[in-house]
């Protein structure tokens, strides 16, 4: 298995500029979570999805956020337009929907830089 | 703010000692569970404990969950310069909108010593 795979592992842009962040979950997991993370605030959790279907987006800060989960095995996290406070490491993270045993597996981040 | 709070923040120990981590939480879980993450890493899973067990090993990891506290603490003995990391309590929700998502405390950052 390869795991929750996370694109791009880097990513600098300039203040303004769309981005988009991509994440393939691991096969048969039925959440999908973003988080944010960073020294300041830690580990936030902007959204996630069971099913495909988003259950809490309370976390995602701003209009300027969104996401998609078009399918089982792919989903996007957009900011638009992006500004330097967005700079953060991002993950992706996935989880069975087994009782009592919801352990997330996360990928390995998506280090943004908005300039 | 965040569920879990992990005490203490940081942790300096020389290696072959044993680290000690402790999580407090607020609400209802389902269960508890720790992750770790090296620097510039995603976080990894390391152990879970339900809500009706007190006690579980994995190799050098030892946790406790005392609900009537709400608290937790992950021991990791004889400890190795390699587990130098991160560490992260995480809560699952008892149940409803709260099912599958979990809440992370703010870590503690453990450093071993060669």
């Amino acid at each position: 298995d390869a795991g929750v795979i996370q694109s791009p592992r880097h990513e600098v842009t300039e203040m303004g500029q769309e981005v988009t962040l991509r994440c393939k979950p691991i096969s048969g997991h039925d959440y999908l979570f973003w988080y944010r993370q960073t020294m300041m605030r830690g580990l936030e959790l902007l959204i996630y999805f069971n099913n495909n279907v988003p259950i809490d987006d309370s976390g995602m800060p701003e209009d300027r956020f969104s996401a998609k989960m078009p399918n089982a095995s792919f989903s996007t996290l957009k900011i638009q337009p992006s500004e330097p406070r967005d700079s953060a490491v991002y993950f992706c993270a996935s989880s069975p929907s087994s009782v009592g045993k919801n352990t997330q597996y996360f990928g390995p981040g998506t280090r943004l830089t908005v300039l | 703010s965040q569920q879990g709070e992990e005490d203490p923040q940081a942790l300096s120990i020389q290696e072959g000692e044993n680290a000690t981590m402790n999580c407090s939480y607020k609400t209802s879980i389902n269960n508890l569970q720790w992750y770790r993450q090296n620097s510039g890493r995603g976080l990894v899973h390391l152990i879970l404990i339900r809500s009706n067990e007190r006690e579980k090993h994995s190799g050098r990891l030892r946790v406790t969950l005392d609900t009537s506290k709400k608290s937790s603490s992950l021991l990791i003995t004889a400890s190795r310069a390699a587990d130098t990391a991160s560490y992260f309590c995480a809560t699952g929700g008892a149940g409803g909108t709260s099912y599958g998502k979990l809440t992370f405390g703010q870590g503690t950052i453990l450093t071993v010593h060669p």
